[in-house]
């Protein structure tokens, strides 16, 4: 049983357009998600997080949005660069077991000059 | 500040023998985790310990698999006797033990059994 899905396995985008990517999870009880991004031969490298509290959260370039009631939230990046081309992970949480971050299987994001 | 440090990078060694991975977290962080990365199953957490001790070891796969803290900044995962079906990368992640604290991740560690 798969509590965090990210259903599209890659996404291709122009250098300076908006790159989406998708996460979708079914425990109600998390309040607590994260995206992570992952180049190759590195360890996941932390970006950014959401509380439930809230619906967006925004640092630089990158925004994440929270619907809690379609159990779905986005990373947004605008505008898109070249360093930007790794893999992406969301992850999500409950406050009662912080420790226990579940993990989606990762979105590969393309972006091309 | 340095980062999760993780040792060996690479470890290729022959089925049966036993393989023991390092990890150092951030100075100031007390909560450790080990994952597992996987074609098939992709991330997955394999145990977990805060303040040295063990609080979730639900993922570890079999006995064969045994984690330690041995002091507040050091883990060791260790696999005896280990398998083909252990390749994998293997990660450590520290976070301090406050609500709402992203993980740091090390650099893993390659894992061929042959």
């Amino acid at each position: 049983d798969q509590q965090v899905k990210q259903n599209s396995p890659s996404l291709s985008v122009q250098e300076g357009r908006i790159s989406i990517l998708n996460c979708d999870y079914t425990n109600s009880m998390f309040d607590y998600f994260l995206w992570y991004k992952k180049y190759p031969a590195e360890g996941p490298t932390f970006l950014i997080s959401i509380s439930s509290i809230k619906d967006k959260n925004e640092d630089g370039r990158f925004t994440v949005f929270l619907n809690k009631s379609a159990k779905h939230l986005s990373l947004h990046i605008v505008p898109s660069q070249p360093g930007d081309s790794a893999v992406y992970f969301c992850a999500a949480t409950s406050r009662r077991n912080t420790g226990k971050l579940i993990f989606g299987q990762g979105t590969t994001l393309q972006v091309k000059p | 500040d340095a980062g999760v440090i993780q040792s060996p990078r690479h470890e290729v060694t022959e089925m049966g023998q036993e393989v023991t991975l390092r990890c150092k977290l951030i100075s100031g962080h007390n909560s450790l985790f080990w994952y597992r990365q996987t074609m098939m199953r992709g991330l997955e957490l394999l145990i977990y310990f805060n303040n040295n001790v063990p609080i979730d070891d639900s993922g570890m796969p079999e006995d064969r698999f045994s984690a330690k803290m041995p002091n507040a900044s050091f883990s060791t995962l260790k696999i005896q006797p280990s398998e083909p079906r252990d390749s994998a990368v293997y990660f450590c992640a520290s976070s301090r033990d406050r609500a709402n604290q992203p993980q740091h991740f090390g650099d893993g560690t390659r894992l061929s059994i042959l």
